[in-house]
Formats: C-alpha cells, structure tokens, sequence
C-alpha cells in the first residue's frame, strides 16, 4: 500500500527556521517526484513544487522559488520541505504528494496518493 | 507561467441538479488538466486527468471535458456526498499550476 506519512503540527516564531518532512513507502520511492503543496487557512491549494528523488532534480513554482527549499534523501525515502526564516503568512497546511503514473505514464506535476498534512502556525 | 481561472467561486444547487464547473487556462495546454474533489478537513482526491478520464473508483456522475483553454467538470446529479470544493489542476510541464477552486453546496 502506498503511504506519504508527514511529520507532525508546528508552532515557530517569525525568523525562524523549519525542516519538514514526507516519507514514503510502500512503493519505489526514488521512481517517482514527490511534491509539495500549500492551503493557507480557508484558501485554496497551491502547488509549490517537486523533487526526484532519484536524482534530487527539482522545479518550483514561480511563486515559491527562492522562498522555500525541497529536498529529499532517498536512503531513508524521505523529501522535506524547508525555510530559513519564517513569517506569519507561511501559516497553512502543507502536503506532500505522489506524482501519478497510469498505463505506462507519468506526470511529475500531477498527484494520486497524499499525504495526511502538516499544519504549520507562525506567530509571535 | 500559465493561470487557472476556475468559475463560478461558488455555486449552491438542489440534490438531484447537473452542475457544471468551468476552468479557463491563460493558454493552450492540450489536455493536460486535471480535477481534484476536496471534501472539509479532508486530503484532495484526484477525480478526472487528461481533461475526460475518470479516475479508478470515482462514480460515473462526474465527467469532465475540454482541450486547449476552456475545460469543465461536471456532475450529472449532485449528491449531498459531493458537497466539496473542486479545483482544477494544469499539469502540461513539470510545473502545476491550481485553479482558485469552487465551493459546491446542497440548497
């Protein structure tokens, strides 16, 4: 069965700085990307961006390049979502999510499986 | 980078109803769009890709249409199980891009 578990809740201050994570299993975890994407409170979802984990490849999102950093280990079939220096407006939910592959297949920026989210608050 | 402009934001319908959603692409990306049901509290599930096929369990009163810019999603006779936000999804690079969703009701 093909799982993306994410790390737990997080409450950090403004400037500070967060490592999140997806592991996967159930699956070959470095034959396919693996993105991520952000729900702010009562908004819509946005997708910020995907790693391979094969090759640690990357693409962001216009909107989140320079703001964020996907990564991902594959010894341990984990990707991480990670700032250096928080601010409140990074307050939402984040999930990882699988890319989806059919009938020989696949499309990096298009997700099946999810993960159950990460709520991320930052205040002071 | 390509837009998503999805319409109406909002729509309350009786159970029984067709109901349609719309999704404008800011250009042409073939087929390569997606539908994703998000029910509160809940995880996005993935319900048509390549504009008009249905996704592995999904009943059959979703389909979905469309190519180049102008796509729909539409539910043939709303349930009160589909109360959700739908978004769409261009997937035709390596990068997505969401549509801004639309909140279904049951009047």
């Amino acid at each position: 069965e093909v799982q993306l578990v994410q790390s737990g809740a997080e409450v950090k201050k403004p400037g500070e700085s967060l490592k999140i994570s997806c592991r996967g299993s159930g699956y070959s975890f470095t034959d396919y990307w693996i993105g991520w994407v952000r729900q702010m409170p009562g908004k819509g979802l946005e997708w910020m961006g995907i790693i391979y984990p094969g090759d640690s490849d990357t693409r962001y999102s216009p909107s989140f390049q320079g703001q964020v950093t996907i990564s991902a280990d594959k010894s341990i079939s984990t990707a991480y979502l990670q700032w250096s220096s928080l601010k409140a407006s990074d307050t939402a939910m984040y999930y990882c999510a699988r890319q989806y592959c059919s009938g020989g297949s696949c499309y990096p920026a298009m997700f099946d499986y999810w993960g159950q989210g990460t709520l991320i608050t930052v205040s002071s | 980078d390509i837009q998503m402009t999805q319409s109406p934001s909002f729509l309350s319908a009786s159970v029984g109803d067709r109901v349609t959603i719309t999704c404008r692409a800011s250009q042409g990306i073939s087929n390569y769009l997606a539908w994703y049901q998000q029910k509160p509290g809940k995880v996005p599930k993935l319900l048509i890709y390549a504009a008009s096929t249905l996704q592995s369990g999904v009943p059959s009163r979703f389909s979905g249409s469309g190519s180049g810019t102008d796509f729909t999603l539409t539910i043939s006779s709303l349930q009160p199980e589909d109360v959700a936000t739908y978004y769409c999804l261009n997937y035709n690079s390596a990068l997505g891009t969401f549509g801004q969703g639309t909140k279904v009701e049951i009047k």
